[in-house]
């Protein structure tokens, strides 16, 4: 079984320019996660989508962040325009969340460096 | 405000012995909690689960729970050069959530392995 993946690995962009990141969930997995982890900082929760839906998006920092998964299969998150401390990984983590069961697996992260 | 708090380390521990990992949240509604293993640049993967009082054992790795005490820890037995790594405590803090919320992290514990 594949497990999450995400594009790119690696993104550098300047201050005012627009990034998209993109993860593909493992197979199956309804629920998907976007965090972020900040140099020295833990890592933060951002939104959370059932199927296409999003359940959760108390985590997102403000409206320069959007974040879709049309068909509820793989999603995108928007920074624009990107600021300086919008640097950091941004990692997604899915879930088959039924039975009682609710581990999040991890994806191995986009590391983003605005300049 | 939610928490999770973790002693950041580094603990040194040698080889063959027992590592014990700490973890105190500070909701009383927490009800799924996790440990993470993130080894340098990677991503966090997930070494266990817990989601009721009392212990839970999967090869060399115990997961304890008190609820009442709003504390959970990792115990590694065994310990190995290999298990050098930053291990997360993660939180369900969601209130009326069904399990599959967003978690919230502590900043992880750096495990150091002495040969």
């Amino acid at each position: 079984e594949a497990g999450v993946t995400q594009f790119p690995s690696h993104s550098v962009i300047e201050k005012g320019q627009t990034v998209t990141l993109r993860c593909d969930p493992i197979s199956g997995h309804d629920n998907l996660y976007w965090y972020r982890r900040v140099m020295g900082k833990e890592i933060k929760f951002l939104l959370h989508f059932v199927k296409e839906s999003k359940q959760d998006e108390s985590g997102m920092p403000n409206n320069r962040f959007l974040a879709e998964r049309t068909g509820g299969t793989y999603s995108t998150l928007k920074v624009q325009p990107a600021e300086l401390e919008d640097s950091g990984v941004y990692f997604c983590a899915s879930s088959h969340a039924t039975g009682g069961f609710y581990e999040q697996y991890f994806g191995p992260g986009t590391r983003l460096t605005v300049t | 405000q939610k928490e999770v708090e973790q002693n950041s380390g580094p603990l040194s521990v040698p080889e063959g012995a027992i590592a014990s990992l700490n973890c105190t949240y500070s909701d009383r509604v927490s009800q799924s909690f996790f440990w993470y293993r993130q080894y340098s640049g990677k991503s966090p993967e997930l070494i266990m689960s817990i989601y009721s009082n009392g212990d839970k054992e999967d090869g060399r790795f115990t997961a304890q729970l008190n609820k009442a005490s709003q504390y959970v820890s990792l115990l590694i037995r065994d310990s190995q050069p290999s298990d050098s790594a930053t291990y997360l405590c993660a939180v369900n803090m969601e209130e009326g959530g069904g399990g599959a919320d967003g978690l919230t992290f502590g900043k992880g514990t750096h495990l150091i392995i002495q040969p």
